[in-house]
């Protein structure tokens, strides 16, 4: 059992629809990294935050350092925003656990 | 301004073969990692390197070395390669200290090992 969990594994939404990633973790961390994965294979950090909400663009992440769960949303979204989306947290000794990944495709 | 850049992209071995995954940062960078990425599973760490000349484990070590002789470069090798070790290999860096701060990651290298 990954101690890093997403959900869903494979979403499939609408060109302008509001869409959310969920992240949870099973030990308090200090951080938690978005990332994001488009189908060339490279990888780019999105966000990297410690509490309360980021924005960038049409990208919103949050996270409740209580309830070890974070989320990431995408406003308006697009088809460019294709892509495998990984959650990461920091669980032992901050070395990086990784999410399998939410695989989205946006169809217009 | 290149980041981070593995070579090579793509590369198929025989069962028992060598080869090298290189890796250079040009970000002043003193952190710099290796992962495998496998279907159905998260990023895995192989080897990290804190600053020149030091290198540890990570979670999957077993059947790879690594090389970290300057501050820029990070090589990953596998010394007879195993079909086990067919996967994409990310190599990354980051400016804070170990596994804080965020990740460049490299465009990857797909191995197939025959």
């Amino acid at each position: 059992k990954n101690e890093v969990e997403q959900s869903p594994q494979n979403l499939t939404a609408q060109e302008g629809e509001f869409i959310t990633i969920n992240c949870s973790y099973s030990v308090g961390i200090s951080a938690l990294h978005w990332l994001q994965q488009h189908p060339g294979g490279g990888i780019v950090s999105l966000f990297m935050l410690s509490s309360g909400k980021k924005k960038h663009g049409r990208l919103i992440a949050t996270i409740n350092i209580q309830e070890k769960h974070s989320s990431l949303h995408i406003t308006a979204s697009h088809p460019r925003d294709s892509a495998v989306y990984i959650c990461a947290a920091p669980l032992y000794g901050n070395k990086l656990v990784f999410g399998a990944g939410t695989i989205l495709r946006v169809k217009s | 301004n290149a980041g981070v850049t593995q070579t090579p992209k793509f590369q198929v071995l025989k069962t028992g073969q060598s080869m090298t995954l290189q890796c250079a940062q040009d970000m002043n960078h003193n952190s710099m990692y290796w992962y495998r990425q496998d279907p159905g599973m998260g990023l895995r760490l192989i080897y990290y390197s804190a600053s020149e000349g030091t290198t540890d484990k990570g979670e999957v070590p077993n059947g790879y070395n690594v090389s970290r002789l300057n501050k820029r470069e990070f090589s990953l090798r596998l010394e007879s390669a195993a079909p086990s070790q067919t996967s994409v290999y990310f190599c990354a860096s980051s400016e804070a200290a170990l596994f804080t701060g965020e990740l460049f990651f490299g465009e990857g290298s797909r191995l197939t090992v025959l």
